[in-house]
């Protein structure tokens, strides 16, 4: 397999600050992406990874390190809005295209 | 523009039956790729396309065939579908100069009875 980990279930409040962590095997690595699934709909793109160092957007951030091979997405000033599941994908190979995901990470956000 | 545009949203088969998902992008993007979403495993990659002409084999290929005879449509078929293929396929694409990453497609919900 592709060794991508990630935590299966997470809870935090409403307000509250989650930080969601990512390991993958550093081989082939071409980038590292994380996406917002609500049940019944399609990932959405949260954000793009492929130096080291803190990516930030909004309330999201992303940080990676590729020689540890880790990544953690933070979520600040939690909304209910934000209950989702969150995947962490890694673009891997000789060649862009094939992305492989770890299983999620099932956020919810209690009031 | 549409972005990626998967065909058909739902589909019921029976066991032996063949079919056809539909993939397309409208955006230039020279990659392209399908995916399996099942519970408790997450997306998996099933093909994959560098551009027109080219594809290769993912994680999950095995009773899958695709093609990529324009840079636009990039369908995955299901030759012989078996209960096991029950699962939401996904399509996305991107291209080497996309730094907001893969645009996926809205998902297909196959059942295979």
């Amino acid at each position: 397999g592709q060794n991508i980990d990630q935590p299966t279930e997470m809870t935090a409040t409403e307000g509250a600050i989650v930080q969601i962590n990512c390991t993958y095997q550093t081989s082939g690595f071409n980038g590292l992406f994380w996406y917002q699934q609500h049940a019944g709909e399609a990932p959405t793109f949260l954000s793009y990874n492929v130096l080291d160092g803190l990516e930030e957007k909004g309330r999201f951030s992303s940080f990676l390190s590729r020689s540890k091979g880790y990544s953690y997405l933070l979520l600040k000033e939690l909304q209910m809005k934000d209950s989702a599941s969150y995947l962490c994908a890694v673009d891997r190979g000789s060649t862009l295209g094939r992305l492989y995901f770890g299983r999620g990470t099932q956020l919810t956000v209690w009031p | 523009n549409a972005g990626v545009t998967q065909t058909p949203k739902f589909q019921v088969l029976k066991t032996g039956q063949s079919m056809t998902l539909q993939c397309a992008q409208d955006m230039n993007h020279e990659y392209m790729s399908w995916y399996r979403q099942d519970p408790g495993m997450g997306l998996r990659l099933i093909h994959y396309s560098v551009g027109a002409g080219i594809t290769d084999q993912g994680e999950v290929p095995n009773g899958y065939n695709v093609s990529r005879s324009t840079t636009e449509d990039f369908p995955l078929r299901l030759l012989s579908a078996a209960p096991s293929q029950t699962s939401v396929y996904f399509c996305a694409s991107r291209d080497n100069l996309d730094n907001y990453g893969y645009t996926f497609g809205s998902g297909t919900r196959l059942t295979v009875v």
